[in-house]
C-alpha cells in the first residue's frame, strides 16, 4: 500500500523568497511521485511527476522537485516565490498496475508582499 | 477536447434526498475515479473504474455507487444523502498504460447536505 504525508499544513513565505514544500511517501513498490496544484475553487492542476530516470523533476510555474529514495522524500521546490503561486498544493503516490492515485493533506502556500 | 466535465457545479440536497453527479470525459481514457475534498483532509478516493464494466471502491466508497456503462461516462450517485457527504467532489480520468500516467481532474461538483 501507499501513503503520502506533508509536513506542514500551512506555509507561509515572502515574495521572493524560497519556497519548500515537503512530501514523504512510503511505498511497497518503486512509486510514481505526483504534485498537484489548486488554485481557490479550482480543479487540480499537475505542476510535476516523477517516474523514472532522472530524479530532479522540473515541472510548470518553475518548481521543480527530487526524488530522494533513501529518504523517502519528494520535496517541492521553487528558488523565489511570486504572489501568483499562493494555493493549496497536493503531493501523492501511486504503486505498480492501476492502482489508485493516493493524496496527502495538502499545504496551504501563502506568499505575503 | 472538453477534457473532463462535471454536473452541477453546485448543489443543495435535503437529508435523504438522492442524487447523482455526473461526470464526462472525451480523451477515450480508460481509468476513472471519485474523490471528495474536505478541508484538511486532502482528496480521499470513493471509487474508481479500470473501464467500461468494472469498477471498485476506494478508500470511503460508502453511501456512493457508481456504474460505468461507457467509456465516456462515470456518474457517481448518493442514495440517501447525509450531512457527512458534504463535501467538494472531483472526478478524475488517466490512460490505463501504467501508473506513471497523468490524471486529469474536472472542477469539482459542491455538495452542501442540510
Amino acid at each position: 500500500a501507499q501513503s503520502v504525508t506533508q509536513l506542514g499544513s500551512h506555509v507561509s513565505v515572502s515574495e521572493g523568497a524560497l519556497v519548500l514544500l515537503r512530501c514523504n511517501y512510503s511505498s511497497s513498490v518503486p512509486p510514481y511521485l505526483f504534485w498537484y496544484v489548486q488554485y481557490p475553487n479550482q480543479g487540480l492542476q499537475l505542476l510535476l511527476k516523477y517516474t523514472t530516470g532522472a530524479t530532479l523533476v522540473k515541472g510548470i510555474n518553475g518548481f521543480e522537485a527530487e526524488f530522494k529514495k533513501s529518504e523517502t522524500s519528494f520535496h517541492l521546490t521553487k528558488p523565489s516565490a511570486h504572489m501568483s503561486d499562493a494555493a493549496e498544493y497536493f503531493c501523492a503516490v501511486r504503486g505498480g498496475g492501476n492502482t489508485p492515485l493516493v493524496f496527502g493533506k495538502g499545504t496551504r502556500l501563502s506568499v505575503i508582499a | 477536447n472538453a477534457g473532463v466535465t462535471q454536473t452541477p457545479k453546485f448543489q443543495v440536497l435535503k437529508t435523504g434526498q438522492s442524487m447523482t453527479l455526473q461526470c464526462a470525459q472525451d480523451m477515450n481514457h480508460e481509468y476513472m475515479s471519485w474523490y471528495r475534498q474536505d478541508p484538511g483532509m486532502g482528496l480521499r478516493l470513493i471509487h474508481y473504474s479500470v473501464g467500461a464494466g468494472i469498477t471498485d471502491q476506494g478508500e470511503v466508497p460508502n453511501g456512493y455507487n457508481v456504474s460505468r456503462s461507457t467509456t465516456e461516462d462515470f456518474p457517481l450517485r448518493l442514495l440517501s444523502a447525509a450531512p457527512s457527504q458534504t463535501s467538494v467532489y472531483f472526478c478524475a480520468s488517466s490512460y490505463v498504460r501504467g501508473p506513471q500516467e497523468t490524471q486529469y481532474f474536472g472542477p469539482g461538483t459542491r455538495l452542501l447536505v442540510l
